[in-house]
């Protein structure tokens, strides 16, 4: 079945540590996006990603870095700079960058700060 | 610019009909319609294109006045199923499929 996978579903992070959260998809996508939300709010666009070895800045990156060495996977990482992380973390996918393309949402990781 | 979303919360008995609204202060191109269970991931319920028609889905519909600016989501004979929350994504004419959320609708639906 293709779909989107987080791991872990849960992550505690101690003060200055980073932390890797983990998004992969076998969809064939080229576009991936990365989105915190926060308790009773919205979603909030962390960066994302159009194309293989290409990334961009979202609304709310400081703190976070992103990668994409591969069309399948976007790893974020959340860093010592983001100071008030704990949130859960949404990965999702379109086939294509452009617009009127569905974006389909994996199960999300819930981030703790111990 | 967020869109804002109307109303908060809603409550209802099963069987009753609810429209969710969704407001932006720009021209947009497209809204884009989810619902989200406690703890789970977004689920896609429908797209609306400027220029395009109202779209249906089940017995949930929506509508896009792009003069306005804005859309609504008719959600008719509730169904328990259809509790959760209810986001809409806008995307402006030059935002490149980057969609902007609204805080969302709560919706529970009683027996």
């Amino acid at each position: 079945d293709g779909g989107i996978t987080q791991s872990p579903k849960y992550l505690f992070r101690k003060e200055g540590q980073n932390v890797t959260l983990s998004c992969e998809q076998n969809l064939n996508h080229d576009a991936m996006y990365w989105y915190r939300q926060d308790p009773g709010q919205g979603l909030r666009l962390i960066y994302y990603s159009q194309i293989v070895n290409d990334f961009q800045k979202g609304d709310i990156a400081e703190g976070y870095s992103v990668s994409r060495e591969k069309k399948e996977s976007f790893p974020l990482t959340v860093t010592s700079a983001q100071k008030n992380p704990t949130a859960f973390y949404l990965c999702a996918s379109s086939r294509q960058g452009g617009i009127q393309e569905t974006q389909y949402f994996g199960p999300g990781t819930r981030l703790l700060v111990l | 610019q967020q869109p804002v979303q109307s109303p908060q919360a809603v409550i209802l008995r099963e069987g009753e009909d609810a429209v969710i609204n969704c407001s932006s202060s720009k021209a947009l191109y497209s809204v884009h319609w989810y619902r989200q269970k406690h703890g789970e991931a977004p689920v896609f319920l429908m797209i609306l294109l400027k220029g395009g028609e109202q779209k249906g889905h089940e017995k949930i519909s929506a509508s896009f006045n792009e003069k306005k600016q804005q859309s609504s989501l008719y959600l008719t004979a509730s169904q328990l199923s259809y509790s959760g929350t209810y986001f809409c994504g806008t995307e402006g004419d030059n935002a490149g499929n980057m969609l902007t959320f609204g805080g969302g609708t709560r919706l529970m639906v009683k027996p």
